[in-house]
């Protein structure tokens, strides 16, 4: 069956980075993009972006562009999501999702980012 | 890219049915059939319940249901069970590759 597993909670200070990873089964990843979405706590879905696998292509939101970086490495099937210079207000789960123009599915687990001093 | 609109909360007896609505504009909603609805209880993540406005995934009840009329589209839960009780997250896509989330609702099954 599909399904995207991602990697564990982090804790990070205040002007640091984070690399979430997200690996992929059970289909061929180059045949669908991988979406990223993130979720403060008790709060709303928010679209960080996408990422093509098949050309590595990428469009991100707005409020993100300059501090985002989605890759993937298709030896593997895993898409990776780094969020630099982290502010108190990134602390969120971060969700992938494999993403095409009708969707996102299915999503990760989540992957919980603190950022703390 | 402003979040599209949803009610906070919507509720319904078991057995009854509930409509939540999701206002964009003519350039997330309104231009594209590319609807979807998502689910999520507590903890979990989101599940796709919905896509391209009104077609259902595999093993999705058909109790779910989607539609759109102009710069509105509407989840229509019918035949409500304690266990559709979740958040519902409405999404567009925006142009320009871009997508956006609804604000959400938090559907009570009384």
């Amino acid at each position: 069956q599909v399904q995207l597993v991602q990697s564990g909670a982090e804790v990070k200070k205040p002007g640091a980075s984070v690399k979430v990873s997200c690996k992929a089964s059970g289909y061929t990843f180059t045949s669908y993009g991988i979406s990223w979405v993130r979720q403060a706590p008790g709060q709303g879905l928010e679209w960080m972006g996408w990422i093509s696998a098949y050309n590595g292509n990428t469009n991100y939101a707005q409020k993100l562009q300059g501090r985002v970086t989605m890759t993937t490495d298709t030896s593997t099937s895993t898409a990776y999501m780094e969020l630099r210079s982290l502010r108190s207000d990134d602390t969120a789960v971060y969700y992938c999702a494999r993403y095409s123009l009708t969707a996102s599915d299915p999503w990760g687990q989540g992957t919980l980012v603190t950022v703390s001093s | 890219q402003s979040a599209l609109t949803q009610p906070p909360s919507a509720s319904g007896s078991p057995g009854q049915s509930v409509t939540i609505s999701c206002t964009g504009t003519s350039s997330d909603v309104g231009g594209y059939n590319y609807v979807s609805w998502y689910q999520q209880h507590p903890g979990k993540a989101p599940k796709l319940m919905i896509y391209e406005v009104s077609k259902r995934p595999s093993g999705v009840p058909d109790r779910f249901s989607g539609s759109k009329s102009g710069n509105t589209a509407s989840l229509t839960v019918s035949g409500l069970q304690a266990e559709d009780e979740a958040d519902y997250y409405c999404s567009s896509y925006a142009g320009s590759n871009n997508r956006v989330f609804g604000t959400g609702t938090k559907v009570t099954v009384l």
